[in-house]
C-alpha cells in the first residue's frame, strides 16, 4: 500500500536560514508523482512543487527545491533564505497508478516555525 | 487567476443533523475530490468524482455520505446525519485531467465543520 512518512513533526529555523523537511514514501508502481503542500494558519492548502518518477533532475520553484533520492524512496523539500512567512504546516504527498481516481496521499505533516 | 471555492467557510450543526458543503471546481477541470482533516492530523481522502460519477471512495466515506454535481458547475458534499467525530476541515479540490502525475489538484479554501 502506499505510504508517506514524515518524520520531523515540528522544527524551527532561523530566519534567512535554509531548512530541510524530510519525507519517505513507499510505493511498488514505478510511475508516480510526488508533491509538497503548504498549510499556513489560515488553513488553505498551497502547492508549491512537483517531482515526478521519471524526472532527471530535481524540482525547483524559486526558494523551494526538492531532493529527491529515487532509491532511497525520499523526497526532501529544502526552502531556501527562510522568512517569516514560511511559518506553517508542510505536507508531502503522493499519487500513483494503483488507484483509479489518482488521489493525494499525505504524510502527517512538519510544522515549521521561523525564528527572528 | 481560476481558484477553487467553497462555501461556507465555517459550519456549525448540531449532531444528527444533515449537511451540505458546497464547492465550486475551476471550470475547465473534469476531476472533483473531496478530503478531510481533523484538527492537528493529516488530509485524508474521502471520494473522488469523475464523468458525474464516483469513480474511488475511501472507508470513511460511508452511506452517511453522498457527493453530487447537480448543475455542472458546483460540487457538494452531504452528510446525512452528522456526528462529532464529522468535524474537520472539509477540502474541495479539482484538476483538469490525470493523463500526467502532474495534473495538479487545485484545493479550495476548506469548510470548518464542527459537530456540537
Amino acid at each position: 500500500a502506499q505510504k508517506i512518512t514524515q518524520t520531523q513533526p515540528g522544527m524551527f529555523v532561523q530566519e534567512k536560514e535554509a531548512v530541510t523537511l524530510d519525507c519517505t514514501y513507499d510505493t511498488s508502481d514505478p510511475s508516480y508523482g510526488l508533491f509538497w503542500y503548504k498549510q499556513p494558519s489560515s488553513g488553505e492548502m498551497i502547492f508549491l512543487i512537483y517531482q515526478g518518477s521519471y524526472d532527471q533532475q530535481n524540482a525547483t520553484e524559486g526558494r523551494y527545491s526538492l531532493n529527491f533520492q529515487k532509491a532511497r524512496k525520499s523526497a526532501k523539500l529544502v526552502i531556501s533564505a527562510s522568512q517569516l512567512g514560511d511559518s506553517a504546516m508542510y505536507f508531502c504527498a503522493m499519487r500513483d497508478r494503483m488507484d483509479s481516481s489518482y488521489k493525494l496521499i499525505f504524510g502527517s505533516g512538519t510544522r515549521l516555525l521561523v525564528r527572528p | 487567476e481560476p481558484e477553487v471555492t467553497q462555501t461556507p467557510s465555517h459550519q456549525v450543526t448540531q449532531m444528527g443533523q444533515e449537511v451540505i458543503l458546497r464547492c465550486v471546481p475551476i471550470s475547465n477541470h473534469l476531476y472533483f475530490y473531496w478530503y478531510r482533516q481533523i484538527l492537528g492530523q493529516k488530509v485524508e481522502f474521502l471520494v473522488s468524482f469523475y464523468n458525474n460519477e464516483i469513480s474511488e471512495k475511501s472507508e470513511i466515506f460511508d452511506d452517511q455520505f453522498s457527493v453530487e454535481r447537480p448543475d455542472g458547475s458546483n460540487f457538494t458534499l452531504k452528510i446525512r446525519s452528522t456526528k462529532l467525530e464529522d468535524s474537520a476541515m472539509y477540502f474541495c479540490a479539482s484538476s483538469a485531467g490525470q493523463g500526467t502525475f502532474y495534473n495538479e489538484q487545485f484545493f479550495g479554501p476548506g469548510t470548518r465543520l464542527t459537530v456540537l
